[in-house]
């Protein structure tokens, strides 16, 4: 069983639309992070919360817009994506401060993100 | 900086065999961790085994076991005794234990189990 829920499992949007991925997880972690990985790729870092604070944000455009509302959720925003912003989307959560964690992420199954 | 390299892109092993899947890495920190993540074609990755640079003695995880050269900068993974449920794609991973960088992953391999 997955501690890393992830919703919607799949997402169909157009370029002028405006939806959100949701990330939760119950496991008391105090990190979390959107992850992008395209097909035979491994997963690229787009943001870290630390604490509920954006602590990372790795040059990803503006069109990704990345809010953590309190310690147990994550969400992603998307707004006018284009076509090559399709990927699954993987949330992953860890303990304590991510300067401070060993390294284990707990993954969520991703969202699958198609932009027509 | 950290970088994590794996030379395989695709392997195959038959079912009941054993497989060793290679990865190295390079690293300023004097300090890190090493991971084999696993992500079965459902998409969830999750932990295979970790190895803590500072120990000396390779991790093992039931069939899972490391083949840690630090010297070589070699952390290689061997599935023993393999079942159809370890195909997946498997990366190896890195983290410096100072803070100042995530997660960094290779590109991948695939593994392929023939039954």
């Amino acid at each position: 069983d997955t501690e890393v829920t992830q919703t919607p499992k799949h997402l169909v949007m157009g370029m002028t639309n405006k939806k959100s991925l949701k990330c939760e997880q119950h496991m008391g972690h105090r990190a979390m992070y959107w992850y992008k990985q395209k097909a035979k790729k491994p997963p690229e870092l787009m943001f870290v919360y630390s604490y509920e604070k954006l602590s990372i944000n790795e040059s990803v455009p503006s069109r990704f817009s990345p809010e953590c509302p309190n310690s147990s959720l994550l969400n992603l925003h998307l707004h006018a994506l284009q076509p090559e912003d399709s990927a699954l989307y993987l949330c992953a959560s860890s303990q304590g401060r991510w300067r401070k964690h060993t390294g284990e992420l707990f993954f969520g199954e991703g969202s699958r993100l198609t932009v027509l | 900086a950290q970088t994590v390299t794996q030379s395989q892109p695709e392997m195959s092993v038959q079912e009941a065999e054993t497989v060793t899947l290679s990865c190295t890495y390079d690293t300023s920190e004097s300090d890190y961790y090493l991971f084999w993540y696993k992500q079965p074609p459902s998409r969830q990755m999750i932990l295979v085994i970790r190895q803590e640079a500072y120990k000396q003695q390779n991790a093992t995880e039931n069939r899972f076991s490391v083949n840690f050269q630090k010297a070589a900068k070699s952390f290689s993974l061997k599935i023993s005794d393999s079942q159809l449920g370890d195909a997946a794609m498997y990366f190896c991973a890195s983290v410096g234990n100072s803070g100042n960088t995530p997660l960094v992953f290779g590109k991948g391999t695939r593994l392929s189990v023939i039954a």
